[in-house]
Parts: C-alpha cells; structure tokens; sequence
C-alpha cells in the first residue's frame, strides 16, 4: 500500500521567494497533518484538516504561510513570501476518522531557504 | 511549556541487552500514547501505540508501560537489535474530541551496538 507522499523531497531557494509543499496523504485516511521539524522546538503541529476541512490552524506560524486541501487525496502548505528562518523539515501525516488513530508520517520536505 | 518531555537525548546499549525509553507528560486530559521511530531522511514510523484504559501493549520486542499516577511512559525493547538505532519519539493524544492532535516529545537517539 502507498504511504504519505510528499513533494518534492528537497527544495532551495532565495528568500522571498514562494514556496509550495504538497501532500499526498493514504486513501481512505480523513484527517491530515502538517508538521514542522526544527533543531530548536522539535516537531510542531502546524495545521490540521478533518475531512478537507482545516479544524486547527493555531500552530501556523504567520500569515505567510498558507494551507489547503482541495479535495480528500491532496493538500499543499505554502509559504509566501519564504525568510531564511523556514528553513526546516516539512511532514505531512494523515490517520484515520473515529477514536486513537495513529497518524501515519511522509518522509517530508528539507526546506532550505537562503 | 513542554507537555510531553524526554529528558534523555541519547541512550547507547550492547546488542541482545534491554533498551528503556522513557517519557514523562504533564497534560492529565492526554488519554492516547504512541512512540514513534524514526531514520535519517524518513519520516516518522508508527511504532506502537497504548490507551489510558491500559498500563501495558506489548508487540512482539518493543513493550510500552503506561504509569498514569506518574504521568510516565516507557518504551522497553527487547533484545535490542543494531537495526533499532534510530530516534525514538514518544507523542500524546487527548483523543478524538481534540481531533486526535499529536504533541511530541524532543526525542531520543538509541544506539544499539553489535
């Protein structure tokens, strides 16, 4: 069975530019996760959607970032404009509906900002 | 405010001995616990998971303890294989109601040696 995909794998580029990163989560799953993985804070939750639709967003650094998911089998985050301090690792993870579900992880995006 | 914390960074342990995991929470509404593990340039694989209703989940070498008077979880593996060197992260879930949200733990590199 396909996993979470992600991509791409690897993206650099200058600051300011726009970055998107996209998500392919597992069929079936309804609950999508995007995580941020930095040396200083670890992994954070950045945004979750249940059933394409965004429930929390609180971890959401800024406005520059952005997230959506248009439909069940696909979601991107993007950040516009992109500041060195992005530079991380970018998982998405998906699970699915009902009770203690754990979630399932891509193998991300290295986010590298210059 | 960290709620969920390892407090060990690394751990190092001789090939076929016991490697113990730990992980300490302060959040009394987290009812769900999972540990993950996770590879360089991967992203985080399930691992296994316990429920606040049990104090034990075993499958097949990896053992997790769940001591909720202590807000303490443990992950035991046993016997420990070189293949087990990765980092390990325990999460916590205050369950479906909060949309089966994951908070992590900063991790901690296991190294098993031959």
């Amino acid at each position: 069975d396909a996993g979470v995909i992600q991509s791409p794998r690897h993206e650099v580029t200058e600051m300011g530019q726009e970055v998107t990163l996209r998500c392919k989560p597992i069929s079936g799953h309804n609950s999508l996760f995007w995580y941020r993985q930095t040396m200083m804070r670890g992994l954070e939750l950045l945004i979750y959607f249940n059933n394409n639709v965004p429930i929390d967003d609180s971890g959401m650094p800024e406005d520059r970032f952005s997230a959506k998911m248009p439909n069940a089998s696909f979601s991107t985050l993007k950040i516009q404009p992109s500041e060195p301090r992005d530079s991380a690792v970018y998982f998405c993870a998906s699970s699915m509906g009902g009770g203690n579900q754990p979630q399932h992880f891509g193998d991300g995006t290295r986010l590298s900002i210059l | 405010d960290q709620q969920v914390k390892q407090n060990s960074p690394s751990l190092s342990v001789q090939e076929g001995r016991i490697s113990i995991l730990n992980c300490d929470y302060t959040n009394s509404m987290f009812d769900y616990f999972l540990w993950y593990k996770k590879y360089p340039a991967e992203g985080p694989t399930f691992l296994i998971s316990i429920s606040s209703i049990k104090d034990k989940n075993e499958d097949g070498r990896f053992t997790v303890f769940l001591n909720k008077s202590a807000k303490h979880l443990s992950l035991h593996i046993v016997p420990s294989q070189p293949g087990d060197s990765a980092v390990y992260f325990c999460a916590a879930s205050e369950g479906f109601n909060a949309g089966n949200m994951l908070t992590f733990g900063g991790g901690t590199r296991l190294m098993v040696k031959p």
